[in-house]
């Protein structure tokens, strides 16, 4: 396993600006979850797909965000209009059919919103 | 809603030293799943150790153990013989949802490892 990778690692933007993340889960992992994590805070769950389907989004999520998975592989997260409190640590998540209870975490993209 | 709550903001011990971190969860469900997550500075999470809520003995991953008590709805993790290595902070985590095993995290405990 190669591990699950995040790019950007660190994004500052300023208010209003669009940013987009990408996840790349480990290959043969079908199960994708974004998750944000403030300052002092456990991580809080954003969306889930399975394989490229979006199953479930959290009310975290409003309209300004959008993710895609296409062909199930890698995931985008994109933030439109970013605010400042949308500065935050958000951190990809995969796992496999077999045993999904094992969430393997990237290294997360920390976003700064000034 | 499933709640999970962590009392303690920072802990400390001393090398070769054993520590408990503490947890409580609220469910109403029967059937789920408790983590200990560790992220270390500026690092990645990673899993240090599940417990089944249907499994009745404790889960254990070498010095790393856990004391699960399903009716008091407590789920803490000891670290026996404290390494340099185990500072991080630590989150204690719930699921409970089969088809999306999307993770409540408590709020962390701050684990330092004193020379």
């Amino acid at each position: 396993d190669t591990g699950v990778s995040q790019n950007p690692r660190h994004k500052i933007t300023k208010r209003g600006q669009n940013v987009t993340f990408r996840c790349d889960p480990i290959s043969e992992h079908n199960r994708l979850y974004w998750y944000r994590q403030t300052l002092g805070q456990g991580p809080e769950f954003l969306t889930y797909f399975q394989n490229e389907a979006q199953l479930e989004k959290s009310r975290l999520l409003s309209d300004r965000f959008s993710a895609e998975r296409p062909k199930g592989s890698f995931s985008t997260l994109e933030i439109q209009r970013t605010e400042q409190g949308d500065s935050a640590m958000y951190l990809c998540a995969s796992s496999r059919d077999r045993d999904p209870y094992e969430q393997y975490f990237g290294p997360g993209t920390r976003l700064t919103v000034t | 809603a499933q709640t999970v709550t962590q009392s303690q903001p920072e802990m400390s011990v001393q090398e070769a030293e054993t520590v408990t971190l503490s947890c409580t969860y609220d469910t109403s469900e029967s059937d789920y799943y408790l983590f200990w997550y560790k992220q270390p500075p500026s690092r990645q999470m990673i899993l240090v150790i599940r417990q089944e809520a249907y499994k009745q003995q404790n889960a254990t991953e070498n010095r790393f153990s856990v004391n699960f008590q399903k009716a008091a709805k407590s789920f803490s993790l000891k670290i026996s013989d404290s390494q340099l290595g185990d500072a991080a902070m630590y989150f204690c985590a719930y699921t409970g949802n089969f088809g999306n095993e999307k993770l409540t995290f408590g709020t962390g405990t701050r684990l330092t490892i004193i020379p």
